[in-house]
């Protein structure tokens, strides 16, 4: 069964600095990754994708994305962080037991940044 | 852009009550989702649907039940709430498998709190 694993519960980071949230996976086959956010009281935004290709994969608000196969990592990066990034950042899978479209997600990364 | 709607965004209903969680997608997906949101353990699957009438069982699917009528409307029932079950809801939907998307678009989010 495929798996997602988020190792940091919070990180802090102070603005303009560059940030990471880290996000390892678990499946059989090739991997289709996805980062999501959330702001408080929303539902979840749909920040960038792995599927094929490059592994350095750019995606909204300045985030990106390095898929790294041997190390099965696929963690979220900003080179300088705003204020306004504070907020919960879902790693998620594709789902493969059942050919939909179904996404396991990994326990959250709260990202707070100060000023 | 795609749109996802949630009937509720905070509801308060008493242990024993039939709760009616309702969601409605305006992009004609055929693939809709509900998700609970806990701390710590991120978004857990209850059930899904890939088509009218069609629903398939999530990972935690006990104490849940739904009814997907029309295309565009997925609702969640709780046959009998009881307090296990407070907790954020989420609605989703993604496009057909045939285009190759694979991401899902999410709702802003019910929480439910049952006393």
């Amino acid at each position: 069964a495929q798996s997602v694993a988020q190792p940091e519960d919070q990180v802090n980071v102070a603005e303009g600095n560059p940030l990471t949230v880290k996000c390892t996976y678990s499946v059989s086959g090739n991997p289709y990754l996805f980062w999501y956010v959330q702001y408080p009281n929303r539902g979840l935004q749909f920040l960038l994708k792995y599927i094929t290709g490059d592994n350095l994969v750019k995606g909204s608000y300045g985030f990106e994305a390095e898929f790294n196969k041997s190390q099965t990592s696929f963690h979220l990066k900003k080179p300088s962080a705003l204020v306004s990034d504070s907020a919960l950042y879902f790693c998620a899978v594709r789902d493969q037991r059942i050919g939909g479209n179904m996404l396991t997600f990994g326990g959250g990364t709260r990202l707070m940044v100060k000023p | 852009d795609v749109k996802v709607t949630q009937s509720s965004r905070y509801l308060v209903k008493r242990t024993g009550e039939k709760v009616f969680l309702e969601c409605v997608q305006d992009m004609d997906h055929e693939n809709m989702f509900w998700y609970r949101q806990d701390p710590g353990l991120g978004l857990r699957l209850i059930y899904f649907s890939y088509d009218v009438k069609m629903k398939e069982k999530g990972d935690i699917p006990e104490g849940y039940s739904v009814s997907r009528e029309k295309k565009e409307r997925f609702s969640l029932i709780l046959e009998s709430a009881s307090t296990n079950q407070t907790s954020m809801y989420l609605c989703a939907s993604s496009p057909p498998l045939a285009l190759f998307s694979y991401e899902q678009y999410f709702g802003p989010g019910t929480r439910l709190t049952v006393t």
